[in-house]
């Protein structure tokens, strides 16, 4: 059963675009929503998180949007640049006892030149 | 402060053979969860131990398996190989079991033959 469903899968964005990519979710017991950055032949990393009771979080050119009742939350990145080509995928963490991460399918972001 | 290391980095096996991956947590976690990673997926979460003890687990056989040691390092023990079991094995670390911030180390690709 998937979760957390993410798109778009893939994404090409010329230099100083903006990329948006998008999840929704179907479990209400996800308590904490963040999005990892991964780079070929690393693990990911952590980029930016939210908390169901804020509507958006913005990190420097990175801004999440969430929509509790829609149960919807997107990542857009502003000003993109070449350094930001990695795959991203968004989570949404379980408020029980694990407080496990359920991770999206990825979206592999490029950004030309 | 070290980061999250994992060992082996790549790793080939045959179909019913056993596999035992390791992963040191980085200094100051007490929590550490392991995923697997098919490709072109996200992680998938397998289980997490705290203090030693397993505090969760996800939709996998019992022939997975794990451990922590004292040090709040851990393994992951696969049984009985399956050509399915071919996946990036990540281990992710974190301060507490809120998991909040995962540190995820760079994986173990096992292949299966």
């Amino acid at each position: 059963q998937q979760q957390v469903k993410q798109s778009p899968q893939s994404l090409i964005v010329q230099k100083g675009g903006i990329s948006i990519i998008n999840c929704a979710y179907e479990n209400t017991a996800f308590d904490y929503f963040p999005w990892y950055q991964q780079f070929p032949g690393k693990g990911p990393a952590l980029l930016i998180a939210i908390r169901p009771d804020v509507s958006e979080k913005k990190e420097g050119r990175f801004t999440i949007s969430f929509n509790k009742s829609a149960k919807q939350f997107s990542l857009h990145i502003m000003d993109s640049q070449p350094g930001d080509s990695a795959t991203y995928f968004c989570a949404a963490r379980d408020s029980g006892s694990a407080r496990q991460l359920t991770f999206g399918s990825g979206t592999q972001l490029t950004v030309l030149p | 402060e070290t980061g999250v290391t994992q060992s082996p980095t790549h790793l080939i096996k045959t179909r019913g053979q056993q596999v035992t991956l390791r992963c040191s947590s980085q200094s100051g976690h007490n929590t550490v969860s392991w995923y697997q990673q098919a490709l072109g997926q996200g992680p998938q979460f397998i289980f997490q131990y705290y203090r030693e003890e397993e505090n969760g687990r996800g939709n996998f056989p019992p022939r997975f398996s794990g451990l922590q040691f004292p040090n709040y390092s851990s393994e992951l023990n696969v049984n009985a190989l399956e050509l399915d079991d071919s996946a990036l094995y990540l281990c992710a670390s974190s301060r507490d079991r809120a998991n909040e911030k995962l540190f995820f180390g760079s994986g173990t690709q096992l292949s299966v033959l």
